[in-house]
């Protein structure tokens, strides 16, 4: 896995409304995939692991999909909350090794 | 609470002084990795240790290295600091190479 994109690299979202962002990856070799959120001043923090093509999981107001077969995972924020501004980046691992994406950095706005 | 601590918070050094940043960890976790993130890029794995097995990256220069004394500690070593090298430097852990890291808040390595 080489070449991991998240879009889009900046959103501002008001207060109260949904949300969601891309990360795209190379298909072949995809063993999971890593989804961190890292907020201003504190250490990135695990919200899933996924490894199975249609996975779903949610944690409170997030949920994320996997298509291991296209090579894409979205995560969806629910009724955004000033809690949420961060980074979100995305990690697949394949090959024994993980890649980072750039992330996409979320402002909530009041 | 088991955590995964960095020292220092913000390291300031000089163009070709050596630095070590610290990291440690309470979770026992056998892998340590550390990381280096520059402004708007992707963290870019530098290197990791499974146990005492170091794992460098291919394009990590040799000015890097690591040193992993016990299961506990993890030090990067950078012995000629040039300004490209000022970025923030993420430790993290993990039980294994496929299972969830956790993070330590990063040393900010300012070079002048």
């Amino acid at each position: 896995i080489l070449n991991v994109e998240q879009s889009p690299q900046s959103l501002h979202v008001q207060e109260g409304d949904s949300t969601n962002f891309t990360c795209s990856f190379p298909s072949s070799n995809f063993y999971a995939l890593h989804w961190y959120r890292w907020e201003t001043a504190k250490s990135p923090e695990a919200l899933f692991v996924m490894t199975l093509n249609g996975d779903e999981k949610k944690k409170g107001r997030i949920s994320a999909t996997l298509n291991t077969k296209e090579g894409y995972s979205y995560l969806y924020i629910k009724g955004s909350q000033p809690e949420d501004s961060a980074t979100y980046l995305c990690a697949p691992l394949g090959d024994d090794k993980i890649i980072f994406g750039k992330g996409t950095r979320l402002h909530i706005l009041p | 609470d088991a955590m995964v601590i960095q020292n220092p918070r913000y390291q300031v050094t000089q163009f070709g002084k050596p630095v070590t940043l610290s990291c440690s960890q309470t979770l026992n976790h056998n892998v340590m990795y550390w990381y280096q993130q520059k402004s708007s890029q992707a963290p870019k794995l530098l290197f990791h240790y499974y146990d005492k097995d170091f794992n460098n990256e291919a394009d990590t220069p040799d000015n890097f290295q690591s040193r992993r004394p016990n299961t506990s500690f993890c030090f990067l070593d950078i012995r000629s600091p040039g300004l490209g090298d000022a970025a923030m430097y993420l430790c993290a852990t993990s039980n294994s190479l496929t299972d969830t890291q956790y993070f330590g808040p990063g040393t900010r390595l300012t070079v002048l």
